[in-house]
């Protein structure tokens, strides 16, 4: 079982949508959890961060996290162009020490103007 | 705050030499760092973890005498490609974590892209 998955596709949404990405994790002892957002040909940035359960919101983006179930998601509100990039899921693993991250394979996000 | 540097940015290099990327901490004290691989459409691949002061922690099937890591100080780690082959032409990145109470974020820096003809 992979650390940390991202299945779905690449995400297509009009202007103005919400844009919803979700990813798992196995790893039950993992306590923070990361969105990143890559750029093609970028490094990632980091956009949210989120360790405790329940939504977490920073201007139009909402991260969601269900320990219970091992699943954590970010929701793009009333997306836009520039929003279009890789986003990368990223989890702590404990076992490893130096609070080293795992990162998911990423999803693709393209906003249709 | 959080700001992690790279350089250089870019570097083109002949099959058999050796090249040197360093990465910055620019606004905090980094404990560890860390050195990923991105091949093209591809996802971070982790080299290794470096922590200031002691041996690097290479990841499984990186080859610690061709990739040399040092962190000699808590903002400046560096990555040296030994005798480099066209098939390590990659984009590397660097991320720093910040020592003390803070988190597991990571901050990378702008990477580094290299091509080995």
């Amino acid at each position: 079982q992979k650390e940390v998955e991202q299945n779905s596709g690449p995400l297509s949404v009009p202007e103005g949508a919400i844009a919803s990405l979700n990813c798992t994790y196995s790893d039950r002892g993992s306590q923070s959890f990361f969105w990143y957002r890559q750029y093609s040909g970028k490094s990632p940035e980091l956009i949210m961060s989120i360790y405790s359960n329940g939504d977490k919101e920073d201007g139009r983006f909402t991260a969601q996290l269900n320990k219970a179930s091992q699943y954590v998601s970010l929701l793009i509100r009333d997306s836009q162009p520039s929003d279009s990039a890789t986003y990368l899921c990223a989890v702590n693993i404990p076992l490893y020490g130096n609070n080293r991250l795992a990162f998911g394979k990423g999803n693709q996000v393209v906003v249709i103007p | 705050g959080a700001v992690v540097s790279q350089h250089p940015s870019w570097v083109i290099c002949k099959s058999g030499t050796s090249v040197k990327i360093e990465c910055r901490s620019l606004d905090f004290q980094a404990t560890t760092m860390f050195w990923y691989r991105q091949f093209p459409k591809q996802s971070l691949m982790l080299m290794a973890t470096s922590n200031e002061g002691s041996k690097a922690t290479y990841e499984q099937g990186v080859e610690k005498d061709k990739f040399l890591i040092n962190h000699a100080s808590l903002t400046l780690s560096t990555l040296t490609v030994t005798s480099a082959h066209p098939e390590d032409s990659s984009f590397y990145i660097c991320s720093a974590r910040e020592g003390g109470s803070g988190g597991a974020e990571q901050y990378f820096g702008p990477g580094t892209r290299l091509t080995v003809t």
